[in-house]
C-alpha cells in the first residue's frame, strides 16, 4: 500500500529539548516536503528536497532543519523548539513538485 | 516569492447547490494549480489540478477554470453533498523550466459547509 509515515503523530515537549519527525514513503518519490498548518494560516512550507542530499527552505524554514540521506526519509528536526512551534505538521511526496502530493497523516506538536 | 490569495474563507450552501472558491496567484511563472481537500482531522488529498496550458478541466462534479492572463484560478462543485463538507485548499507552483522555483505555495483554505 503506497503511503507516507510520520512519528509521532502525537508529542507534547518542553522549550528547548530537541526533538526529530520522522517521515517514510514507499513510493519511490524524489520530491519530499514538510508543511505546517495552523488555523486562518493554511500549509505553509516549512523545506522541500528535490532528492537524495538536495534540500531547500520553504517559505518558513526558522528553527527547522532537515535531511534527506535516503531517497525515503525526510526527517524534521527542531534543535530548539518553542511555543511557537506548536502547530501541526504534515510531510508529503510527490513525483515531482507538480505531481500530486501524498500527505501523510500528520503530526500534532505541542511545545509548553 | 509566491502568494496565493484564497476566498471566500467559508462558504455555506445548500445541499444540490453549486460551490465556487477563487485564488489568485501573484508570480507570473507558475504552471501548475492543484486543489486539495480535507475533511475533519484527516490529511489533505488532492482532487483536481490543472496547468497553465489548460484552461479548464473537470472530474465528475468538479472543475477547475484558469485564468492566466488575470492570475486567478477557481473550483467549482456542482450538486453539492454532505460529503463535500471539508476544507478546501487552493496551490500554485512554477518550476525552474518557467524561471521559478520548486516551492507548492497554498491558500489559506476554505471551510465549506453543505446543509441539508
Amino acid at each position: 500500500e503506497a503511503q507516507v509515515t510520520q512519528n509521532p503523530r502525537y508529542l507534547i515537549t518542553v522549550t528547548g529539548k530537541k526533538l526529530t519527525v520522522t517521515c517514510s514513503q514507499n513510493m519511490n518519490h524524489e520530491y519530499m516536503s514538510w508543511y505546517r498548518q495552523d488555523p486562518g494560516l493554511g500549509l505553509r512550507q516549512i523545506y522541500y528536497s528535490m532528492n537524495v542530499e538536495v534540500t531547500d527552505k520553504g517559505d518558513v524554514p526558522e528553527g527547522y532543519k532537515v535531511s534527506r540521506k535516503e531517497k525515503r526519509n525526510f526527517p524534521l528536526i527542531l534543535e530548539s523548539p518553542s511555543p511557537n512551534q506548536t502547530s501541526l505538521y504534515f510531510c508529503a511526496s510527490s513525483f515531482s513538485v507538480q505531481g500530486g502530493l501524498f500527505f501523510g497523516e500528520g503530526s500534532r506538536l505541542t511545545v509548553l | 516569492g509566491e502568494n496565493v490569495e484564497q476566498h471566500p474563507s467559508t462558504l455555506s450552501v445548500q445541499e444540490g447547490d453549486s460551490a465556487v472558491i477563487k485564488c489568485t496567484y501573484s508570480d507570473s511563472a507558475s504552471n501548475y494549480f492543484p486543489w486539495y481537500k480535507q475533511e475533519l482531522g484527516k490529511r489533505p488529498q488532492l482532487i483536481i489540478d490543472i496547468r497553465s496550458n489548460v484552461g479548464e478541466k473537470k472530474d465528475q462534479r468538479i472543475a477547475v477554470t484558469l485564468n492566466k492572463t488575470a492570475k486567478h484560478f477557481s473550483l467549482h462543485i456542482t450538486e453539492t453533498q454532505p460529503e463535500d463538507s471539508a476544507v478546501y485548499f487552493c496551490a500554485a507552483s512554477s518550476n525552474i523550466l518557467t524561471g521559478g522555483g520548486n516551492k507548492l505555495t497554498f491558500g489559506t483554505g476554505t471551510q465549506l459547509k453543505v446543509e441539508l
